[in-house]
């Protein structure tokens, strides 16, 4: 079945320490996302890319990376540099060009110790 | 970037319909609008989108008006299962751009 997988699902690290999270979509897709929330909060957008080898920033991008170095995959970085990086993030992805719905992975919920 | 605005909170009983409004006035012509809901502890799921007809599907209609500055979501008949975050999120047709406002926290009451 086709879907967005992201791991860990679960990861504690601490202070100081850049962690990747993993988001790999067997949908064919153009388009991927990275979203930030945190507890009753709404998704605010950390980078997007609408093709391989290119990515923009979102609203909140500084303390973050990423790279799309292959179609199905759109790996994010929380460095050091992120001052408050305990929270959950989500991967989504989609056709790309204005079709079809927003497809989202099931989440990665960081905690910095 | 296109803005939104949606009320933060919205009640119903169960059974009712509820009509969810979003406010988009600066969406450009070429942006769809896409609704999206998110339950407690999950991510979220799409519910329906739309350029500039009124769309139906098996989860709900959306009404979207003549001059495209506002839409409407719709659920028939609201279910206990309904109880969600509720988003209205322009695309931006160039960019793919997708930015979540804060929504609408839909409670539905037996």
């Amino acid at each position: 079945d086709g879907g967005i997988t992201q791991s860990p699902k679960y990861l504690f690290r601490k202070e100081g320490q850049n962690v990747t999270l993993s988001c790999e979509q067997n949908l064919n897709h153009d388009a991927m996302y990275w979203y930030r929330q945190d507890p009753g909060q709404g998704l605010r957008l950390i980078y997007y890319s609408q093709i391989v080898n290119d990515f923009q920033k979102g609203d909140i991008a500084e303390g973050y990376s990423v790279s799309r170095e292959k179609k199905e995959s759109f790996p994010l970085t929380v460095t050091s540099a992120q001052k408050n990086p305990t929270a959950f993030y989500l991967c989504a992805s989609h056709r790309g060009a204005n079709t079809g719905e927003l497809f989202f992975g099931e989440g990665s919920r960081l905690t910095v110790l | 970037d296109a803005k939104t605005t949606q009320p933060n909170s919205m009640e119903s009983n169960e059974e009712e319909p509820v009509h969810l409004p979003c406010n988009h006035s600066t969406i450009s012509g070429t942006d769809y609008i896409h609704w999206y809901r998110q339950l407690p502890s999950q991510g979220p799921e799409y519910v329906i989108h739309g350029l500039t007809s009124n769309v139906n599907n098996r989860m709900a209609s959306l009404a979207i008006a003549e001059d495209r500055k506002s839409s409407t979501l719709i659920l028939h008949r609201a279910t206990l299962r309904d109880a969600a975050v509720y988003y209205c999120i322009p695309l931006e047709y160039n960019t793919d751009k997708l930015i979540f406002g804060t929504g609408t926290r839909l409670q539905v009451f037996p």
